[in-house]
């Protein structure tokens, strides 16, 4: 079975602080994706990768940066936390490019920014 | 602008009866669409896709049906359990990107 492991489930931060979120996969998949997910909004993409070093900016990359330095991990970082980033995080993986490819998520880390 | 959509935020079923949670989409591209179930505190599941080459997809108590000249999908559950109460994503893919609809929150009455 496909595992997505988020490093945290619960996170606390205070406003202006700097935030690691951490995500591995097992399943050797190229492509990773970063989500958040609001009430009324569903999930929007932040940022994803397709391959190691590259990224690319989803409908919300603003406030948000990403890394992908090793194919099976793949971190978002918000440089200073504001309270608008308080929202569950989802990280996803995929394996093919093209299409049929099914997503995978991990467990969600829920962050809440005061 | 919103690729995917899901118009009914709520949905309340009889246990027993059929559910059916619908989806639209606007971009024409999008050749393969699936559906997530997630609870609360809890990453979303893989339920069912289909590939735009069909119109039918069976798994199970979960079919989806696809209608491409109008961009619109369904998921229909049958029988409903109270199980099933969580929240249902549509989802649409053309290439690597997925796109997520803002989810129908299924309740199913025991």
């Amino acid at each position: 079975d496909v595992k997505v492991t988020q490093s945290s489930r619960y996170l606390v931060k205070r406003t202006g602080e700097k935030v690691f979120l951490e995500c591995v996969q097992d399943m050797d998949h190229e492509n990773m994706f970063w989500y958040r997910q609001d009430p009324g909004l569903g999930l929007r993409l932040i940022y994803f990768s397709y391959d190691v070093k590259m990224k690319e900016k989803g409908d919300i990359p603003e406030g948000y940066s990403v890394s992908r330095e090793k194919k099976e991990r793949f971190s978002l970082i918000l440089e200073s936390a504001s309270t608008n980033q308080t929202s569950m995080y989802l990280c996803a993986s995929s394996l093919a490019s093209g299409t049929a490819g099914e997503l995978f998520f991990g467990e969600g880390s829920r962050l809440t920014v005061l | 602008d919103q690729q995917v959509k899901q118009n009914s935020p709520s949905l309340s079923v009889q246990e027993g009866r059929i559910s059916i949670l619908n989806c639209d989409y606007t971009n024409s591209m999008f050749d393969y669409f699936l559906w997530y179930k997630k609870y609360p505190a809890e990453g979303p599941t893989f339920l069912i896709s289909i590939s735009s080459i069909k119109d039918k997809n069976e798994d199970g108590r979960f079919t989806v049906f696809l209608n491409k000249s109008a961009k619109h999908l369904s998921l229909h559950i049958v029988p409903s359990q109270p199980g099933d109460s969580a929240v249902y994503f549509c989802a649409a893919s053309g290439f690597v990107q997925f796109y997520f609809g803002t989810g129908t929150s299924l309740t199913v009455i025991p």
